[in-house]
C-alpha cells in the first residue's frame, strides 16, 4: 500500500515568489493534515482536513498562506508571496478518521532565497 | 493548552546500552501520548501511543514507554541500543477528545556509538 506521497521532495524560490505544496493521502483516509516543520523544531499543525472541509485552520497564517482539498483527496498548500522565515519542513498526514493513527509523508523542505 | 518537554535535545548512547529518552507534558485533561522516530529526510513514524488502558505500552523496534501519570511522564526506553536507531525522537500530546491535534515536543536526536 503506498503511503503519503508529497512532492516536491525539495523547492528553492526567491522571497516573494509563490510556492505550492502538493500532497496525496493515502486511499481512503478521510483526514488530512498539513504540518510545519523549522529546523530543530517539532512539527506544528497548520490545517486539518475532514474530507474536503478545513475543521481546523486556527494556526494557518491566512495573509499569505491557503489550502485546499478539493474532492476530499489531495491537497496543495500554497504560500504567496514567500518570506525567508517560511525556509522550513513541510509535512503531510493522513488518517483513516480523525482519532486514529496519523502517517506522514517525506516532506517538502523550502529554501526561500 | 497542552505543551510536551522533551530534556536533552542530543543523547548519545554506546551500542548495546540503555536508552532513555525523556519527555513530561501538560495537558487539562487526560492525555493521549505518542512518541515518533524520523529519520534524515523522511517522514515521522509512529513507535507507540498510549490512549487508554495498561499504562505500559511496547512499541515498533524493540521501544516501549509507560504512561506515568503522578509524574506527567511518558518517557521512551530500549534495553539495548541498535546502530540503526540512531534518529530524531518527538514525543507528542493530544487530548483524549482531539486525537488528531498533535502538539509535539523539540525532539530528541539520538546518536549510537560503538
Amino acid at each position: 500500500e503506498a503511503g503519503v506521497v508529497q512532492s516536491p521532495r525539495y523547492k528553492i524560490i526567491e522571497k516573494k515568489q509563490p510556492v505550492a505544496f502538493w500532497c496525496n493521502p493515502i486511499s481512503g483516509h478521510n483526514t488530512l493534515y498539513w504540518y510545519l516543520q523549522n529546523l530543530g523544531q517539532g512539527p506544528e499543525l497548520l490545517i486539518r482536513y475532514e474530507n474536503e472541509e478545513a475543521v481546523d485552520d486556527s494556526q494557518l497564517p491566512k495573509d499569505r498562506f491557503s489550502a485546499e482539498r478539493l474532492k476530499g483527496v489531495d491537497s496543495t498548500l500554497k504560500i504567496q508571496p514567500a518570506e525567508l522565515g517560511d525556509s522550513a519542513v513541510y509535512l503531510c498526514a493522513s488518517s483513516l478518521r480523525w482519532d486514529t493513527e496519523a502517517f506522514f509523508g517525506q516532506g517538502t523542505r523550502l529554501t526561500v532565497v | 493548552a497542552q505543551s510536551v518537554t522533551q530534556l536533552g535535545s542530543h543523547v548519545s548512547v554506546s551500542e548495546g546500552a540503555l536508552v532513555l529518552l525523556r519527555c513530561n507534558y501538560s495537558s487539562s485533561v487526560p492525555p493521549y501520548l505518542f512518541w515518533y522516530v524520523q529519520y534524515p529526510n523522511q517522514g515521522l513514524q509512529l513507535l507507540l501511543k498510549y490512549t487508554t488502558g495498561a499504562t505500559l505500552v511496547k512499541g515498533i523496534n524493540g521501544f516501549e514507554a509507560e504512561f506515568k501519570k503522578s509524574e506527567t511522564s511518558f518517557h521512551l526506553t530500549k534495553p539495548s541500543a541498535h546502530m540503526s536507531d540512531a534518529a530524531e525522537y518527538f514525543c507528542a500530546v493530544s487530548d483524549a477528545g482531539t486525537a488528531s491535534k498533535l502538539t509535539f515536543g523539540t525532539g530528541t536526536r539520538l546518536q549510537v556509538t560503538l
